[in-house]
């Protein structure tokens, strides 16, 4: 059973357009919410991440919106640049136990 | 952030033989360790935690006599891939937790290729 399910799958962005991906998780003892952008051939780097006390959180052009009523977290890209393009995995976590989602594949197009 | 390198970055072993991959944490001291495999646009699936000084837990259905995990130091993980087959080439990835036990970071990954 997918713990954490992630959305969309792909997702292509025009240059300086706004990239959303979207997470929704069901274990209400998920106390730890991450986000990682993993290159070809790279292994996952840490993001940004967001303890689920706080609604939001912003670092530069990434920002994490969290909603916990609805148990659902996204991750937007700003000014999304063709850097950017790569795959993104959500995650949820209580302790050391991490839950990661399916990951979705950016493609930022000049 | 934590350093976690592993080595080699890449092996093509061939069938039959075994493979060590090596996952340290550079700059803290890691009493638990993850090993996760990965395959091609897929996500990350938890294969064991290794523990300091005791034995590895695994995930269902991870066969423990084939992923032998060893983790003896504070800095060291290794996991052995034995009698490797053709359906064991995957990307390995470890990861520690850092000192804010919150975080996972990760190695840069081990692409095994077995012929």
């Amino acid at each position: 059973q997918q713990q954490v399910k992630q959305s969309p799958q792909s997702l292509i962005v025009q240059k300086g357009g706004i990239s959303i991906i979207n997470c929704a998780y069901e274990n209400t003892a998920f106390d730890y919410f991450p986000w990682y952008q993993q290159f070809p051939g790279k292994g996952p780097a840490l993001l940004i991440a967001i303890r689920p006390d706080v609604s939001e959180k912003k670092e530069g052009r990434f920002t994490i919106s969290f909603n916990k009523s609805a148990k659902q977290f996204s991750l937007h890209i700003m000014d999304s640049q063709p850097g950017d393009s790569a795959t993104y995995f959500c995650a949820a976590s209580t302790g050391n136990q991490f839950y990661f989602g399916t990951g979705t594949s950016l493609t930022v197009i000049p | 952030g934590a350093v976690v390198s592993q080595h080699p970055s890449r092996v093509i072993c061939k069938s039959g033989t075994s493979v060590k991959i090596e996952c340290r944490s550079l700059d803290f001291q890691a009493t638990t360790m993850f090993w996760y495999r990965q395959f091609p646009k897929q996500s990350l699936m938890l294969m064991a935690t290794s523990n300091e000084g005791s034995k590895a837990t695994y995930e269902q259905g991870v066969e423990k006599d084939k992923f032998l995990i060893n983790h003896a130091s504070l800095t060291l993980s290794t996991l052995t891939v034995t009698s490797a087959h053709p359906e064991d080439s995957s990307f390995y990835i470890c990861s520690a937790p850092g000192v804010d036990s919150y975080e996972q970071y990760f190695g840069p990954g081990t692409r095994l290729t077995v012929t």
